[in-house]
């Protein structure tokens, strides 16, 4: 079965500076590869997906991740951090339809 | 477009009664819908697996008859914690796929609010 791990529970930045997050996937097949957000009591919101078109996926927020098969990663970058993007962000794969996500990584923005 | 909806957004309850959650697809037909359980600072756990007007499938170690899934149409799915227990407090997180013509655009899911349960 497919699978995803995220490295680093925790990552912590400052305003202004690179965000990277980092999501390797297992995957017997191509996969499907998501990214999402989930702000304190609230529910998953879509950042980017990445569904064999482009390897290199722009999303929302500024946010892009870059599809390496050889590296089977997946990870979530962001030039230039704020305030806002404090949050919990999951990395998930899906293969006909079972989707399985990654254990989370908190994002802390340190002023 | 592609709006989930989840019903109540947080609930309180004693133990031992019933708790019913809602999940709607308000902008699209869902044939699939999938609920989540996720405990704090922790990563979605898939529940189950509900496909309109067929039963739900399980994953291991989740007791179908403490939770009760229905999906009776192509908008709607329901979770039903029976008998609650205060370890059945959680973070509930449903979703959905969307139907597209005749192919099941089944690998992403459209994510609900999640409804949070605290039993006492």
């Amino acid at each position: 079965a497919q699978s995803v791990t995220q490295l680093g529970s925790h990552v912590s930045v400052s305003e202004g500076a690179l965000v990277l997050l980092r999501c390797n996937y297992s995957s017997s097949v191509p996969p499907y590869l998501f990214w999402y957000v989930q702000y304190p009591n609230q529910g998953l919101q879509l950042l980017l997906k990445y569904t064999s078109a482009a390897t290199l996926v722009k999303g929302i927020n500024g946010f892009e991740a870059e599809f390496k098969k050889s590296e089977t990663s997946f990870h979530l970058t962001k030039p230039s951090a704020h305030m806002s993007d404090a949050a919990e962000y999951f990395c998930a794969v899906s293969v006909g339809g079972d989707m399985r996500f990654g254990a989370g990584t908190r994002l802390t923005v340190k002023p | 477009g592609a709006v989930v909806s989840q019903h109540p957004s947080w609930v309180i309850c004693k133990s031992g009664t019933s708790v019913k959650i809602e999940c709607r697809s308000l902008d699209f037909q869902a044939t699939t819908m999938f609920w989540y359980r996720q405990f704090p600072k922790q990563s979605l756990m898939l529940m189950a697996t509900s496909n309109e007007g067929s039963k739900a499938t399980y994953e291991q170690g989740v007791e179908k008859d403490k939770f009760l899934i229905n999906h009776a149409s192509l908008t709607l799915s329901t979770l039903t914690v029976t008998s609650a227990h205060p370890e059945d407090s959680s973070f509930y997180i449903c979703s959905a796929a969307s139907v597209e013509s005749r192919r099941v655009s089944y690998n992403e899911q459209f994510f609900g609010p999640g409804t949070r349960l605290t039993v006492l």
